[in-house]
């Protein structure tokens, strides 16, 4: 079936500009994971959802970024006034039902330029 | 706190030898532990689990990685490399805090294949 799918795969915009990365998760997953991949610090978590609880939000840089899950299945990841340091690929992951020992499958990222 | 220390940043081997990526973890927790792999411009895939169960794990393309709790260790081994694993390899713990699943990884080690 159909895998993780992120849109744009690429974004180039200009300092200050605000942003936003979609993910289309795994038919009938639950739990939905924002990451971020920088040459500087790696790969690291940004926020999670699970079903209509609210959101782990503790992975967020500053409070320029935001995400929202509608409906349980689609997610936005905004970025606001983005800075060159916001420079990086995002990644989205799905999992079944968000388990500790559960896969994650993840989407081919968004590479994100900031000029 | 849940952590992992890939020990090389650069393995090379040559075609038909064997593979060994290392990785040490820190869990006060059982931990459940993956390796991924991530090819040029492509998206991160799962290779194997250890989620308590069997301590030798079999993944995919030939791979298998031993969990030994007495060395917090986690190495991924293959008998003989192919060139087509030339890729970044992350050796990745689950954080179990807040029930999230959410993934931890490491800094990643490259492995080149020479002919």
């Amino acid at each position: 079936g159909a895998g993780v799918s992120q849109s744009p795969s690429n974004k180039v915009t200009e300092k200050g500009k605000d942003v936003e990365l979609r993910c289309d998760p795994i038919s009938g997953h639950t739990a939905l994971y924002w990451y971020r991949q920088s040459l500087g610090q790696g790969l690291e978590f940004l926020i999670y959802f699970q079903g209509n609880s609210a959101p782990d939000k503790s992975g967020l840089p500053s409070d320029r970024f935001s995400a929202e899950r509608t409906g349980g299945s689609v997610s936005t990841l905004t970025i606001q006034r983005t800075q060159q340091e916001d420079s990086a690929v995002y990644l989205c992951a799905s999992s079944l039902n968000g388990a500790i020992a559960d896969t994650q499958y993840f989407g081919p990222g968004t590479r994100l330029t900031v000029l | 706190a849940q952590s992992v220390t890939q020990l090389d940043s650069h393995v090379s081997v040559s075609e038909g030898t064997p593979v060994l990526l290392r990785c040490n973890y820190s869990s006060s927790y059982s931990p459940s532990l993956f390796w991924y792999v991530q090819h040029p411009n492509k998206g991160l895939q799962l290779l194997l689990k250890y989620t308590s169960a069997a301590t030798l794990v079999k993944g995919i393309n030939g791979f298998e990685a031993e969990f030994k709790k007495s060395e917090t260790s986690f190495h991924l081994t293959k008998p003989s490399a192919h060139m087509s694993d030339a890729a970044e390899y992350f050796c990745v713990v689950s954080d179990p805090s807040g029930n999230t699943g959410k993934l931890i990884f490491g800094q990643g080690t490259t492995l080149q294949v020479k002919p």
